[in-house]
């Protein structure tokens, strides 16, 4: 079945780069995405990659997809303290229009 | 861009009433809605798929009787807690589809409503 793992803490100064793991089974996943959750809040869509594609570069994001190993990793540059959230990565399962959310990484930036 | 909203955002109920929280695409149209719960510092589960003017299809596990799911316009999708027990408190969150959008708009969430059940 389909699983996708994230590692549940990250902590990082204000000013350093931010990576965020994420790892998928479902080969067949067309897109995955990124969103970020703020307390309380619902999820705002950050950025999504098509799996045909190894990088996209969205302002101080950076999507790195690496089909092979089924690895996602979200880049956020100059991380500031608004960063503060949990980061959820998503996978959309092919032929369908669902979306299997991983664990959540909580993003802790320390100014 | 596009905007789903929920109501109520937060909810109290006793043990045993029924709760009904109403998910709306404000600006666009939504022939498929999600909803999803999420218990506290965990991840979304899917909990069922409305699609506008047809029954609703549950993710396994998912009572239907328990969680009534009504999608009757293509702009708002309404889910009912039935004989709500306090296993049920979680936060409910919503997202529609606007048919029309790319890959990027596939899914807007709503900002969620949280239920209690004493």
């Amino acid at each position: 079945g389909e699983d996708v793992e994230q590692s549940l803490f990250l902590s990082v100064r204000e000013g350093d780069s931010s990576v965020i793991n994420c790892t998928y089974t479902d080969s067949s996943s067309t897109y995955l995405y990124w969103y970020k959750q703020e307390p309380g809040a619902g999820l705002q869509l950050l950025t999504y990659i098509f799996s045909n594609m190894d990088m996209k570069q969205d302002q101080r994001l950076t999507v790195l997809l690496n089909k092979k190993d089924k690895h996602l990793s979200l880049r956020i540059a100059d991380t500031q303290t608004g960063d503060s959230a949990i980061y959820f990565c998503a996978e959309r399962i092919q032929g369908t229009y669902k979306y299997i959310f991983g664990t959540g990484t909580r993003l802790k930036v320390l100014a | 861009g596009a905007v789903v909203s929920q109501h109520p955002s937060r909810v109290i109920c006793k043990s045993g009433t029924s709760v009904k929280i109403e998910c709306r695409s404000l600006d666009f149209q939504a022939t498929t809605m999600f909803w999803y719960r999420q218990f506290p510092k965990q991840s979304l589960m899917l909990m069922a798929t409305s699609n506008e003017g047809s029954k609703a299809t549950y993710e396994q596990g998912v009572e239907k009787d328990k969680f009534l799911i009504n999608h009757a316009s293509l702009t708002l999708s309404t889910l009912t807690v039935t004989s709500a027990h306090p296993e049920d408190s979680s936060f409910y969150i919503c997202s529609a589809r606007d048919a029309g959008g790319g890959p990027d708009s596939e899914q807007f969430f709503g900002p969620g409503t949280r239920l209690t059940v004493l």
